[in-house]
């Protein structure tokens, strides 16, 4: 069974500084995919960002993006120029290929300071 | 957004009554899911489905059973309410797998078992 594990529960970063969210996984699988969503206060879960694993190329969007380390089964999310509304819980995920379900993280609160 | 509502948004139940969550959807989308958040666990797969009739278990099962008769209704039910099945509900679709396509989430529930 594959899982997904956050080991950084809360974080917190000022206004417009650059944090990085840790994610390591574990799989037998070559290919997969990994996920980030973001969990306003609101409770509405929002992707973020999608990785296909037989891609080498890190995802970006926008001001977010992943290192993604295969070798290494990491899987991490960098916010760059963070925003008060980037405040959130943020789950990573997993999927294998034609695989329906996805595997979520536990989570890591952050919390950016004005 | 995704055309996909829950009901109720809010419930609170006595121990050992039945209840009943409804995620209706509007996209036609083949896969339907429910998810439950708890602290410190992330969100867990209960059951889900792959088309009408058709469903199958995830990681917490025990306790919930599902119902799928039409494409865009998805019923979780709790057959007799437990105070371990005090939860944040999530129903979750997607074209395909999700893996393969984007999966949008509902605004969840919020079951309170006294």
């Amino acid at each position: 069974a594959q899982t997904v594990t956050q080991s950084q529960p809360e974080m917190s970063v000022q206004e417009a500084e650059t944090v990085t969210l840790s994610c390591t996984y574990d799989t037998s699988e070559n290919n997969y995919y990994l996920f980030w969503y973001k969990q306003p206060p609101s409770r509405q879960m929002i992707l973020v960002i999608r990785q296909e694993a037989y891609k080498q190329q890190n995802a970006t969007e926008n001001r977010f993006s992943v290192n993604f380390q295969k070798a290494a089964k990491s899987f991490s999310l960098k916010i760059s120029d963070s925003q008060l509304g980037d405040t959130a819980m943020y789950f990573c995920a997993f999927a294998n290929f034609g695989n329906e379900k996805l595997t979520f993280g536990t989570g890591t609160r952050l919390t950016i300071i004005p | 957004d995704a055309g996909i509502t829950q009901s109720p948004r809010h419930k609170v139940t006595e121990t050992g009554t039945p209840v009943t969550l409804r995620c209706h959807q509007t996209e036609n989308h083949r896969y339907m899911y429910w998810y439950r958040q708890d602290p410190g666990h992330g969100l867990r797969l209960i059951h889900y489905s792959y088309g009408v009739k058709d469903t199958d278990k995830g990681e917490v099962s025990d306790g919930y059973s599902v119902s799928r008769s039409k494409t865009e209704d998805f019923l979780l039910t709790l057959e007799s309410a437990t105070s371990s099945q005090t939860s944040v509900y999530f129903c979750a679709i997607s074209e395909a797998g999700q893996g393969d396509t984007e999966a949008f989430f509902g605004q969840g529930t919020r079951l309170t078992v006294v």
